[in-house]
């Protein structure tokens, strides 16, 4: 799996967008990025995942650069509940495990 | 659906001891997955399995661990003997394998605690 890099912290105001950067420029034609978030004391949760087009979908956009080596999770009304730490990955589609970093940790301030 | 099921949610044992930890996967799911999680290395990937037959167990730590996975719907993970340095948060995930497959779902974890 490529390596992806992460700002360890970010802050963001309650009700604004939130913007997640990944770098991931040894990322290989076949592998997806994926996002999974942790609140506090839970297991990680799944949030979305793309080849090359930005995705959407009820939770966050993803947003790919063109040559795929970076992209961005956008939390677009971001809540209190949206406090968590947030994973990158970025791996070949399949069933094997995932390798996670050590994620941002996003506070959303009231 | 439950989701993915794990039990006990905590366990406080001592060292030495014997622990087991257990995992009911989302009904259908014919992938399973133990993770583990601390301070020190984060989330960490120790075993799956594939159609109840293990096929990566490069994550395990020693052979103090094991894991099985007897049939479709439960799963263990078994620590013998138990040492302090064990003291973590244990996760299951489930998913479906294939080149489709894309998302894993995690359990809450169990809290292991070994003094």
């Amino acid at each position: 799996d490529a390596k992806t890099t992460q700002p360890p912290s970010m802050d963001c105001a309650e009700g604004r967008a939130a913007n997640l950067p990944c770098n991931h420029s040894t990322i290989s034609g076949n592998e997806y990025v994926y996002w999974y978030r942790q609140i506090h004391s839970q297991g990680p949760q799944y949030i979305i995942h793309g080849l090359k087009n930005n995705e959407t979908n009820e939770m966050a956009s993803l947003i790919i650069t063109e040559d795929r080596k970076s992209s961005t999770l956008i939390l677009p009304h971001a809540t209190l509940r949206d406090t968590a730490v947030y994973y990158c990955i970025v791996r070949v589609q399949g069933a094997d495990g995932l390798t996670f970093g050590k994620g941002t940790h996003l506070i959303i301030q009231p | 659906d439950a989701g993915v099921i794990q039990s006990p949610r905590h366990e406080v044992t001592e060292m030495g001891q014997e622990v087991t930890l257990r995992c009911k996967p989302i009904s259908g799911h014919n992938s399973l997955f133990w993770y583990r999680q601390t301070m020190m290395r984060g989330l960490e990937l120790l075993i799956y399995f594939n159609n109840n037959v293990p096929i990566d167990d490069s994550g395990m730590p020693e052979d103090r661990f094991s894991a099985k996975m007897p049939n479709a719907s439960f799963s263990t993970l078994k620590i013998q003997p138990s040492e302090p340095r064990d003291s973590a948060v244990y996760f299951c995930a489930s998913s479906l394998s294939g080149p489709s497959s894309y998302e894993q779902y995690f359990g809450p974890g169990t809290r292991l605690t070994v003094t």
